[in-house]
């Protein structure tokens, strides 16, 4: 079935980059956007931008405008999330998410990953 | 600040029906009828359970259901359930400009 695993979780410096990892499988990889979405203590969830994988056309909030980068592997069906200039506002969990089938799920997220934690503490 | 407004927690007994709130604006929620809902329980893979508003993915229960009026969205959960117990976040489609907004998530607590 289709799966999305996540990389571990990451301990981070204040002005620090962080790469996330997000490897997909069961579905085809290349048809779907790949979301991004963070859910920080007390702030509730935080969309944060979307790549296309077969071209890698990327549309992030612009919030995170300069600071995000999402990319991918499509030889090994991996997204990406680098997100740089960390502060512990950025501490959250980090989720890809996507989904699975055309004509369906439009602008919703059907699979999740598991989330990665990143904590960014001096 | 989330761009959706819900309660921070609602509760109810097993059994009982409880109704989640989505207040958006004329730009997300009242436009379109893109709105997703989400169940966070700890420790497990987020769930969609609703979209496109009152579509429920092959797999959910039926006890779940969503509804629009204006730019409030709804979740209703019927027949509680103790497994019910946890975090529900809506989202909706806020334009190509914007992209996809949250609300700030509702705490479900089953009595």
């Amino acid at each position: 079935q289709a799966q999305l695993v996540q990389s571990g979780a990451e301990v981070k410096k204040p002005g620090a980059s962080v790469r996330v990892s997000c490897k997909a499988s069961g579905y085809t990889f290349t048809g779907y956007h790949m979301h991004w979405v963070r859910r920080a203590p007390g702030r509730g969830l935080e969309w944060m931008g979307l790549m296309y994988p077969d071209s890698g056309n990327t549309k992030y909030v612009q919030k995170f405008q300069g600071r995000v980068t999402m990319t991918r592997d499509t030889s090994i069906t991996t997204a990406y999330m680098e997100l740089s200039g960390l502060t512990s506002d950025d501490t959250a969990v980090y989720y890809c998410a996507s989904k699975t089938a055309a004509n369906e799920y439009d602008w919703a997220f059907e699979i999740w990953g598991q989330g990665t934690m990143v904590i960014v503490s001096s | 600040q989330s761009a959706l407004t819900q309660p921070a927690a609602v509760s109810g007994s097993p059994g009982q029906s409880i109704t989640i709130s989505c207040t958006g604006t004329s730009s997300d929620v009242g436009t379109y009828d893109l709105v997703s809902w989400y169940q966070f329980h700890p420790g497990k893979v987020p769930k969609l359970i609703i979209y496109e508003g009152s579509k429920r993915p092959s797999g959910v229960s039926n006890r779940f259901s969503g509804s629009k009026s204006g730019n409030t969205a709804s979740l209703t959960i019927s027949g509680l359930q103790a497994d019910d117990e946890a975090d529900y976040y809506c989202c909706a489609y806020a334009g190509r400009n914007i992209g996809a907004v949250f609300g700030g998530g509702t705490k479900l607590t089953v009595l």
